[in-house]
């Protein structure tokens, strides 16, 4: 199985500062189609997951542009531009283009 | 607006069995691939299964090949997850995803609590 990692674990952050999450991949995530199935999950406390990037870079509907997804072949990044208060979470990335899909550890945001 | 609603989720003792079911609208259930999700209390997510629009293909975990089945109801807009042979690790919340080709578009449900336990 590919092997999803994720740095840091624990991320405290200063609101309106930026904060930048790491995600490597065991292997490349180039799908043979072309595309790279690399997506970025936010889940805050309490609440069920919710996807904000998807295919590296692309954000979802209602996703603040403060959120950008980059990165190609197996080193990924999910950057804040300014953090806000709602940030608070834990951030996944997530595979599906290996079976199985699976998720790095997470990476939690805190104030 | 999508919805996806988890029920079934309750405390069963080790070995028993226990159906998941996922309602879904608000999207066009027949054309999303479909699958379940877990999270053990206080850890990560963890993939279990999904299944073609058409239901012809499953694929699962390893972990869970032959204890787990999921199934849907294309005519109900139904997801299933018939769970066998239950084991304490098994004990997680239960999220229905749904996702269409290419990852286009992805739904989360709010999951539903399976706790394995004598």
């Amino acid at each position: 199985d590919v092997v999803m990692t994720q740095s840091p674990l624990s991320l405290p952050v200063t609101l309106g500062q930026p904060a930048s999450i790491s995600c490597r991949s065991s292997q490349s995530l180039v799908y043979s189609d072309g595309n790279t199935y690399l997506n970025w999950i936010q889940q805050r406390p309490g609440q069920s997951p919710r996807r904000l990037i998807y295919r590296v870079s692309n954000r979802d509907s209602g996703v603040p542009d403060r959120f950008t997804g980059s990165g190609s072949g197996t080193d990924f990044t999910l950057k804040i531009s300014r953090v806000e208060a709602e940030d608070v979470g834990v951030y996944y990335c997530m595979q599906a283009s290996h079976w199985p899909p699976n998720f790095g550890g997470g990476t939690k945001v805190e104030i | 607006e999508v919805q996806l609603v988890e029920s079934g989720g309750q405390l069963v003792q080790p070995g028993g069995s226990l159906r998941l079911s996922c309602a879904a609208s608000g999207f066009t259930f027949s054309t999303y691939w479909m699958s379940w999700v877990r999270q053990a209390p206080g850890k990560g997510l963890e993939w279990v299964a999904n299944i073609q629009q058409d239901g012809s293909k499953e694929h699962y975990v390893d972990s869970m090949k032959g204890r787990f089945t999921i199934s849907r109801d294309n005519a109900k807009n139904s997801l299933f997850l018939q769970m066998n042979s239950l084991r304490a690790e098994d004990t997680a919340v239960y999220y229905c995803l749904a996702y269409s080709d290419a990852w286009t578009s992805e739904y989360w449900g709010q999951g539903t609590l399976v706790t394995v336990s004598s």
